[in-house]
């Protein structure tokens, strides 16, 4: 039992560049969320999904798109990079939307 | 737009102190969690508070929720070095039940 993964774990980009970061869970989860870190921001909501085949825009959703194909996965995709997208990514998983959250352990993208 | 906010920013103390983290929010809420975030790492759901419950106990964990002041406290009593992380407070107040909303967090460090 994995809980949820991230890949990959590190990225660096050139401003321009495309990317696609993978969110995994094995706990058969309905509720899935992308989010960034930024230093003395806390955590922001990129976007949601709420079960296969369902996106949602969170707080901060421009310059990304998601994808949720299949349960397990959830897609966070930038097709164009820009520096202010510096971050960590966080992805996360809960059976309910109230419920406890369990996050991967983190992708740490610099856009140079 | 953040719905938690952490007080203090950060906290220092000696092993064996007691450490207390207070939360404010802005709207009702269902349930409010607390979250650990260790230093490179995701965050790990600490406990959750319903909107009904006044206090919480878990291990060296004390939650208290006062709804009519729209704020929680999260107290570690005994702190130990491995106690150090930054600690977050999440509510439901976003899109009615399908994503939490997190503070900036506080940042806790103990010293031995």
């Amino acid at each position: 039992n994995a809980g949820v993964t991230q890949t990959p774990k590190f990225r660096v980009l050139k401003t321009g560049q495309s990317m696609t970061l993978l969110c995994a869970q094995d706990m058969n989860h309905e509720y899935m969320y992308w989010y960034r870190q930024d230093p003395g921001m806390g955590l922001r909501l990129i976007h949601y999904s709420v079960g296969e085949g369902t996106t949602a825009k969170g707080e901060v959703p421009d310059g990304y798109n998601v994808s949720r194909l299949k349960k397990q996965n959830f897609l966070l995709g930038l097709e164009s990079a820009a520096p202010s997208q510096t971050s960590v990514y966080f992805c996360a998983s809960t059976l309910a939307g109230f419920a406890e959250q369990y996050f991967g352990p983190g992708t740490r993208l610099t856009v140079t | 737009s953040q719905q938690g906010e952490e007080d203090p920013q950060a906290l220092s103390i000696q092993e064996g102190e007691n450490a207390t983290m207070n939360c404010s929010y802005k709207t009702s809420i269902n349930n409010l969690q607390w979250y650990r975030q260790n230093s490179g790492r995701g965050l790990v759901h600490l406990i959750l508070i319903r909107s009904n419950e006044r206090e919480k106990h878990s291990g060296r964990l004390r939650v208290t929720l006062d709804t009519s002041k729209k704020s929680s406290s999260l107290l570690i009593t005994a702190s130990r070095a491995a106690d150090t992380a930054s600690y977050f407070c999440a509510t439901d107040g976003y899109q009615a039940g399908t994503a939490l909303i997190f503070g900036k967090g506080t940042t806790l460090s103990v010293s031995s």
